[in-house]
């Protein structure tokens, strides 16, 4: 167990839908990762939080949106979902940006 | 842009049969080269970092190494149980972006 916690472990929505993944990071750890994972494109990088404000951005689309809240557990926005949206989604923590990431069980999103 | 490469992308040998999984990449000045396990339908567990050319880490059955252009993850006498993808990935300089990850080797050690 890496202490970091994701919910729901499994969502099924309908294209055109908007979803909200939850993530809790491992105790005091300040920097939030979410990651994408799908069979062609392996493992992308989306957003980073650092302490509730956003750090980096990676191949995050204009649809998908991120916050981290006070308590520092951060929510992944998904809006207008696309079948091509199916994937594994990750969240991750270190105590700083620099230091190794620790990965969740990640949420299972199916667009149908 | 970052770039990393791993090969083989599937590797199936018999347990107690030692090999090599090679990483290569390039990145605009490397924080750290990071090696992960990934079973099926989990998240990806965190194995070692490296951050200089050189520099070597052990973990039971698993060395990674890291040169200028690539890392080798050594596995030595695998058992069933490593069975999995490992990964690696590369951090560049100011620890301010995410991981960029290869698409991984697919290990499989028979009995």
């Amino acid at each position: 167990d890496s202490g970091v916690t994701q919910t729901p472990k499994h969502l099924i929505t309908a294209t055109g839908q908007r979803v909200t993944l939850r993530c809790s990071p491992r105790s005091g750890d300040l920097s939030v990762y979410w990651y994408q994972q799908s069979l062609d494109q392996g493992l992308q990088f989306l957003i980073q939080y650092y302490n509730g404000e956003e750090r980096a951005k990676g191949n995050i689309l204009e649809r998908f949106s991120a916050q981290q809240f006070p308590d520092l557990h951060s929510e992944l926005n998904l809006s207008s979902l696309e079948l091509g949206d199916s994937a594994l989604y990750f969240c991750a923590s270190s105590p700083g940006g620099d230091a190794e990431a620790f990965f969740g069980q990640g949420t299972r999103l199916t667009v149908v | 842009e970052d770039q990393v490469t791993q090969s083989p992308e599937a590797l199936r040998l018999q347990e107690g049969e030692s090999s090599s999984l090679n990483c290569s990449y390039t990145v605009s000045g490397l924080r750290g080269l990071f090696w992960y396990r990934q079973d099926p339908g989990k998240g990806p567990e965190f194995l070692f970092t490296l951050y200089s050319a050189g520099e070597e880490k052990e973990k039971e059955r698993l060395k990674a190494t890291l040169t200028k252009k690539e890392s080798f993850l050594h596995i030595t006498a695998p058992k069933p149980e490593d069975s999995a993808t490992y990964l690696c990935a590369v951090q560049r300089g100011g620890g301010a972006d995410g991981l960029t990850f290869g698409k991984g080797t697919h290990l499989i050690i028979q009995p």
